[in-house]
């Protein structure tokens, strides 16, 4: 696609479900990142993927929090046992390469625990 | 640990007049810096850069401007129109990949007619 989608656009669910999260990068882009960004705060980064290497999870907030990239494409970020905490917009954005490119940003999911 | 600060949470200014966004930051490490400028729905869009050896980057009506020896840097917008009526986010890489990046808490910019 033209863009980095991302699905849905809007989540509620009830606190301790497990929700998926979907990101479609822009086709050939070898990089994707997820990011949060709660109510009032900045950007906060979560997980990067780069090709085949092993992705650095160093922003995961918990171990409840997880994600996969399939195909080196498509990315779905997976929340268990959801916490009113994890209310946020989840971001993904997607870069063509390691270095010194910037990153598109998807329009995000807004998650809602209630 | 925040070691990207945007300490105006907002600013409101006169269509035709000048925008000043300020950023701080903490670690003197950082290299290069972003502006990303975020609509309501939509996704962050990557608006301008600057690299640590230089002290200013212009593009268009963007000009960032960064004095390394006080860890501020400056986004000036001349001249200030309705369409820039935005969330601006200062960023700063954490590798070498621009992906990776820790953000300000953003500014909320609206240009009044």
């Amino acid at each position: 696609g033209a863009g980095v989608s991302q699905s849905p656009s809007n989540k509620v669910t009830e606190k301790g479900k497990d929700v998926e999260l979907r990101c479609d990068p822009i086709s050939g882009h070898t990089a994707l990142y997820w990011y949060r960004q709660s109510l009032g705060q900045g950007l906060e980064f979560l997980i990067y993927f780069q090709g085949n290497s092993a992705p650095d999870k160093s922003g995961l907030p918990s171990d409840r929090f997880s994600a996969e990239r399939t195909g080196g494409s498509v990315s779905t970020l997976t929340i268990q046992r959801t916490q009113q905490e994890d209310s946020a917009v989840y971001l993904c954005a997607s870069s063509s390469q390691q270095g010194r490119t910037e990153a598109f940003f998807g329009q995000g999911t807004r998650l809602t625990v209630v | 640990d925040q070691q990207v600060k945007q300490n105006s949470p907002s600013l409101s200014v006169q269509e035709g007049r000048i925008s000043i966004l300020n950023c701080d930051y903490t670690n003197s490490m950082f290299d290069y810096f972003l502006w990303y400028k975020k609509y309501p729905a939509e996704g962050p869009t990557f608006l301008i850069s600057i690299s640590s050896i230089k002290d200013k980057n212009e593009d268009g009506r963007f000009t960032v401007f960064l004095n390394k020896s006080a860890k501020h840097l400056s986004l000036h917008i001349v001249p200030s129109q309705p369409g820039d009526s935005a969330v601006y986010f200062c960023a700063a890489p954490t590798t070498d990949s621009w992906g990776k990046l820790q953000f300000g808490a953003g500014t909320q910019v609206v240009v009044t007619p």
